[in-house]
């Protein structure tokens, strides 16, 4: 069973510009999570998606954007980044949305100078 | 609103230890989950435990415990006879029925073990 994958490992973008990160669910999970991890601080959810349509959405403004593709994986994506924008950013899934356990990819890391 | 404290920032022990990390949620939903996740310096996040609100019974897993008690709003990690493979950030984590599954982390605890 492939775990939860995700892509790119590291990025360095500058302020400005726009970037997508990419996730691939575990086999058989519908539901795929977002959040960004400040150096020193938890996780904060950004949004979910659960059967290609967004279920959820934290405190994030709308230049963070997503989508769910058929095969339930998915893409982050960020426009005008700012340099708070750096931050570890994870992606979770789970088999089903409300109940289940979120397993979380390995991350990518991403730097705006 | 939904919220978890984890009171202490980094923990310190020797080998051999046993250590306990604490953490306090708040809710209004009579149904939440409480968890634990590890990061190791690698980052990714690895699950340990899932509790419902309606199982207070405490569990252990090897060398690892859990003690949840909703009369304190606490839900408590104890690693017993600590190495130092142990070391990594621990997060404590709730989520609601209501809010689906999105999690609400706590700020985490450094835990480090020292040979």
């Amino acid at each position: 069973e492939t775990g939860v994958t995700q892509s790119p490992t590291h990025l360095i973008k500058t302020r400005g510009q726009q970037v997508t990160l990419r996730c691939s669910s575990q086999s058989g999970h519908n539901t795929v999570s977002w959040y960004q991890q400040a150096l020193g601080q938890g996780p904060q959810f950004i949004f979910q998606y659960y059967r290609e349509e967004e279920n959820g959405r934290g405190n994030f403004p709308p230049r963070f954007s997503g989508l769910q593709f058929p095969n339930y994986s998915s893409e982050l994506n960020v426009n005008a980044l700012e340099l708070d924008d750096s931050a570890l950013y994870l992606c979770a899934s789970s088999p089903a949305r409300g109940r289940e356990t979120q397993y979380f990819g390995p991350g990518t890391r991403l730097l705006v100078l | 609103a939904q919220k978890v404290t984890q009171a202490q920032t980094e923990i310190s022990v020797v080998e051999k230890e046993d250590v306990t990390l604490d953490c306090v949620y708040e809710t209004r939903d009579t149904t939440y989950y409480l968890f634990w996740y590890k990061q190791p310096p690698s980052g990714e996040l690895v699950f340990l435990i899932r509790r419902n609100s309606f199982d207070e019974q405490n569990e252990i897993s090897g060398r690892y415990s859990w003690n949840f008690q909703k009369s304190t709003s606490s839900f408590n990690f104890t690693i017993t006879a600590s190495q130092v493979v142990d070391s990594a950030v621990y997060f404590c984590a709730l989520s609601e029925l209501t809010s689906g599954s999105r999690l609400t982390f706590g700020e985490g605890t450094q835990l480090t073990v020292n040979p």
